[in-house]
């Protein structure tokens, strides 16, 4: 079955550093998903990426999708205190035929002021 | 528009007794799927339904049941609660399978001593 694995498990920075989250599949790619959890809350919604090669981005953080679709990143760039929280990664299980999604295990992002 | 409102926000129970969380979807989402997310496991799939059928399940006992009205709004019913199932419960609305993006309520923190 396909899995998904994160890296770091966690991750403490500077404010002002830039950082990268990785997402890496045992299987290929149809839908890819980045949320921001805050601890004990639910899951914003950040990103959606379904090419090879797409990239998009929104405010300071960008994701990309790599040609193989079998990995993707995750770049904050000029960290911030709100950026702080747990970075989920979740791809559509089977390509999106069973209407679930799988996640990693999640990277813990502390940021220091 | 409004997001995913998943009732209530915090429950205790006692073990044996049995629970139902509730989640309403984003007005015109027909899809809703419910997660389990456990500091061991993560965050892993219960079923989800469209148009008040159950498409998908995933691997947990039969003491965990849903069910989907007419208007998408979505129960899910745990009986005889286990101190394991302690979890935040969590609900996804879809416009419907794959490549549509999944918005996820706030969740319901269960407790169950």
């Amino acid at each position: 079955s396909q899995e998904l694995e994160q890296s770091p498990q966690s991750l403490i920075v500077q404010e002002g550093k830039n950082l990268t989250i990785n997402c890496t599949s045992s299987k290929t790619l149809y839908g890819l998903y980045w949320y921001k959890q805050k601890y004990g809350e639910g899951l914003i919604f950040l990103m959606m990426l379904q090419k090879g090669g797409e990239e998009k981005s929104h405010e300071k953080i960008t994701a990309k999708l790599d040609e193989k679709k079998q990995q993707s990143s995750l770049h904050i760039t000029a960290s911030q205190p709100s950026h702080a929280g747990i970075y989920l990664c979740g791809a559509d299980k089977d390509g999106g035929s069973q209407g679930n999604l799988i996640f990693g295990k999640g990277t813990k992002l502390s940021v220091k002021p | 528009k409004a997001g995913v409102t998943q009732t209530p926000r915090y429950l205790i129970k006692t073990r044996g007794q049995q629970v139902t969380l509730s989640c309403s979807p984003i007005s015109g989402h027909r899809s809703v799927s419910w997660y389990q997310q456990t500091p061991g496991q993560g965050l892993q799939f219960l079923f989800e339904y469209f148009s008040e059928t159950q498409r998908n399940k995933g691997n947990f006992p039969g003491r965990f049941s849903g069910r989907q009205f007419s208007n998408s709004r979505s129960e899910m019913n745990v009986s005889t609660l286990e101190l394991g199932d302690s979890a935040l419960y969590l609900c996804a609305s879809s416009l419907g399978r794959g490549g549509y993006g999944y918005t996820f309520g706030s969740g319901t923190r269960l407790t169950v001593v």
